[in-house]
């Protein structure tokens, strides 16, 4: 069965502070795997986009990795704001998309 | 350029009544998306169309309908609502695809919050 897995569910971080988002995923045959943003009450924003051969891929502050061998990816936030406060949502691509539940990321001051 | 708007924002139904959720992109895209999102679940596909004059159903078709009115809108219709059609619904649309998914991002609208009483 295709599926997407999130990790950790929900995560608190102080203004400033790094972190790593996780993402497995069992889905054949791959194709790509984005990394989108939803902040509350709107539509998911695309962030990255990476195809099997690409292993990192940034934008600013967001890095996404991927390991097509392990069925991995992370998404790094650096020196995080409290703008980055919103659900991180990992989606797989086979001949359709497969979603993840997201990870609720909360920026404190 | 709005991107992707969708209307009503907000919207509260009786059981058994029916309503068209409305939605727009001024992108030129050639394929639009109709999405539902529940509390800890993923994104489900509920239809989609890959170019103008087409539809296909997605993962959860059952209960609506929909239809490509032209190139720039896609409105999703429940004819007879549930309480089980209680959620947020994205319409999303990319410049092209082959099948369902391809290299096209994506570009989803604010969302529809619909509760069914």
């Amino acid at each position: 069965k295709n599926q997407v897995e999130q990790s950790p569910q929900s995560l608190i971080i102080l203004e400033g502070k790094n972190c790593t988002l996780q993402c497995n995923y069992t889905v054949s045959p791959f194709s790509n795997l984005r990394w989108y943003k939803q902040d509350t009450g709107r539509g998911p924003v695309s962030l990255t986009i990476m195809t099997f051969s690409e292993n990192t891929k940034s934008n600013g502050r967001y890095t996404a990795t991927l390991d097509a061998d392990t069925k991995q990816s992370s998404l790094h936030i650096t020196a995080s704001q409290l703008s980055d406060s919103a659900s991180y949502i990992c989606v797989v691509s086979t001949d359709k998309l497969i979603f993840g539940t997201g990870t609720r990321l909360q920026v404190f001051p | 350029n709005a991107g992707v708007t969708q209307t009503p924002k907000f919207q509260v139904l009786k059981t058994g009544q029916s309503m068209t959720l409305q939605c727009a992109q001024d992108m030129n895209h050639n394929s639009m998306y109709w999405y539902r999102q529940d509390p800890g679940m993923g994104l489900r596909l509920i239809y989609y169309s890959a170019s103008e004059g087409t539809t296909d159903k997605g993962e959860v078709p059952n209960g609506y309908n929909v239809s490509r009115l032209n190139k720039r809108e896609f409105s999703l219709r429940l004819e007879s609502a549930a309480p089980s059609q209680t959620s947020v619904y994205f319409c999303a649309s990319s410049q092209k695809t082959s099948g369902v998914s391809a290299y096209n991002e994506q570009f989803f609208g604010p969302g529809t919050r619909l509760t069914v009483l």
